[in-house]
């Protein structure tokens, strides 16, 4: 079965300072990754995946996030933050192995202090 | 695009009332998926559809929700008997049909049941 694991309800960080949330995945076969993001009453938006290839991915608004196969991690990274990316971030997993649905995590509410 | 739609998006019930809501995905997209979203939660699988077949239904769904996609266009998810703890946010997603795509976020249907 797939799973994700978001180990930290939420992180502080102070404005231009990078910043990590952290993300673990349980999934059978190759995993397809995603981080979502969520403002306060909006959608959740699509920041950036990883399918294959290079372990550094870079997606939306300047994050970027590392694939660490060996440790199942796919943790969200910025090297300076921002106030605007105050908001609720949601790591997700899709297998490659039968069927299509994506797996979330409980998500990381992230504060930037300015 | 036009985005994902939903309707209601704000629905307020008594106990044991039938609800259904709407969703109309972004126009060129094959696969829908319904999820559903408590306060401090990850986005909760509940069904997905490619065109108009249900493929998958998550085994925590009871029989009193049930979902269409008649002719592959708009979906709708009929909760019968409505309890209280089916309070949630139900958020509608679409996407290409490409094992890797990413998905697009409707605004939701906050149902409240009293």
């Amino acid at each position: 079965a797939q799973s994700v694991a978001q180990p930290e309800d939420q992180v502080n960080v102070a404005e231009g300072n990078p910043l990590t949330v952290k993300c673990t995945y349980s999934v059978s076969g190759n995993p397809y990754l995603f981080w979502y993001v969520q403002y306060p009453n909006r959608g959740l938006q699509f920041l950036l995946k990883y399918i294959t290839g290079d372990n550094l991915v870079k997606g939306s608004y300047g994050f970027e996030a590392e694939f660490n196969k060996s440790q199942t991690s796919f943790h969200l990274k910025k090297p300076s933050a921002l106030v605007s990316d105050s908001a609720l971030y949601f790591c997700a997993v899709r297998g490659n192995t039968g069927g299509f649905k994506t797996i979330f995590g409980a998500g990381t509410r992230l504060f930037v202090k300015a | 695009d036009t985005g994902v739609s939903q309707n209601p998006r704000h629905k307020i019930t008594k106990r044991g009332q039938n609800v259904t809501f709407r969703c109309d995905p972004i126009s060129e997209h094959n696969r829908l998926y319904w999820y559903r979203q408590t306060l401090g939660q990850g986005p909760e699988f509940l069904t997905y559809f490619q065109n108009e077949a249900q493929l998958e239904k998550s085994r925590l769904l009871s029989d009193r929700f049930s979902a269409e996609r008649p002719k592959g266009s708009f979906s709708t998810l009929e909760i019968q008997r409505t309890e209280q703890g089916d309070s949630a946010m139900y958020l509608c997603a679409s996407s290409r049909e490409t094992t890797n795509e990413k998905l697009f976020f409707g605004s939701g249907t906050q149902l409240s049941v009293l």
